[in-house]
């Protein structure tokens, strides 16, 4: 089933911050983030894992709250370069490991 | 470190012809998935390779699509005949290995419009 992502679309001024929210029925193992610009390919950001290990860049941090299946992804002091979809792909726990199964994207909009 | 490569960017067929995308992963990735994004959607996954074998296919149209990875290495994905939802950008992936802490990197996909 479709993880939901919240909010579908934000816009912010450079130097703003914003969260992205990640929202599963299912029990998962693992919560991937990736982002995608307008006609490119999907760009993976980050990992975070059942047990609390994370893997991803150095300036993106997110969190996984396993007893309620959620994630949340944390931009700090947007850059122009933020902008673009961000998706969350989630890894049930019980299916084929990297199996992914996408939620419908939040665009994320940042204006000088 | 060469990226995943496809092939061919764009695609324009009529409805009921067949089609075929290639895809060549990052060299070592012993996993390879095809996605289909259709848009203002997530990417959905159509068939999971490890390696050569067939890790899920759950959601692959096994009558229409078709899938193979030769020696483990490079796949084709093929359509036939095709319909038009089937217009979407398909997305080849690959990861170093088929677990959940590998991530995955997607390649330019290849834009399919059927008329």
């Amino acid at each position: 089933q479709q993880p939901v992502q919240s909010p579908q679309a934000v816009i912010l001024r450079e130097g703003e911050d914003a969260v992205i929210n990640c929202s599963s029925s299912k029990a998962l193992y693992s919560v991937h983030w990736y982002r995608q610009k307008h006609g490119e390919a999907p760009v993976f950001l980050m990992i975070l894992l059942k047990g609390g290990e994370q893997k991803g860049h150095e300036k993106i941090s997110a969190s996984f709250n396993e007893k309620k299946q959620q994630s949340s992804l944390y931009l700090t002091a947007s850059q122009l370069s933020y902008s673009g979809t961000y998706f969350c792909g989630t890894e049930e726990r019980g299916t084929s490991y990297g199996k992914l199964t996408f939620g419908q994207g939040t665009i994320l909009t940042v204006h000088p | 470190e060469a990226g995943v490569a496809q092939s061919p960017r764009y695609k324009i067929i009529e409805k009921r012809q067949s089609v075929a995308f290639w895809c060549n992963p990052i060299s070592g990735h012993a996993t390879l998935y095809w996605y289909q994004q259709i848009l203002g959607q997530g990417p959905k996954l159509l068939i999971q390779f490890q390696n050569n074998g067939v890790v899920d296919d759950s959601q692959l149209p096994k009558d229409r699509f078709s899938a193979e990875r030769l020696k483990g290495v490079d796949s084709t994905l093929k359509i036939q005949p095709a319909k038009l939802e089937d217009s979407a950008v398909y997305l080849c992936a690959s990861s170093f290995t088929g677990t959940g802490a590998s991530e995955q990197y997607f390649g330019p996909g290849t834009r399919l419009t059927v008329t």
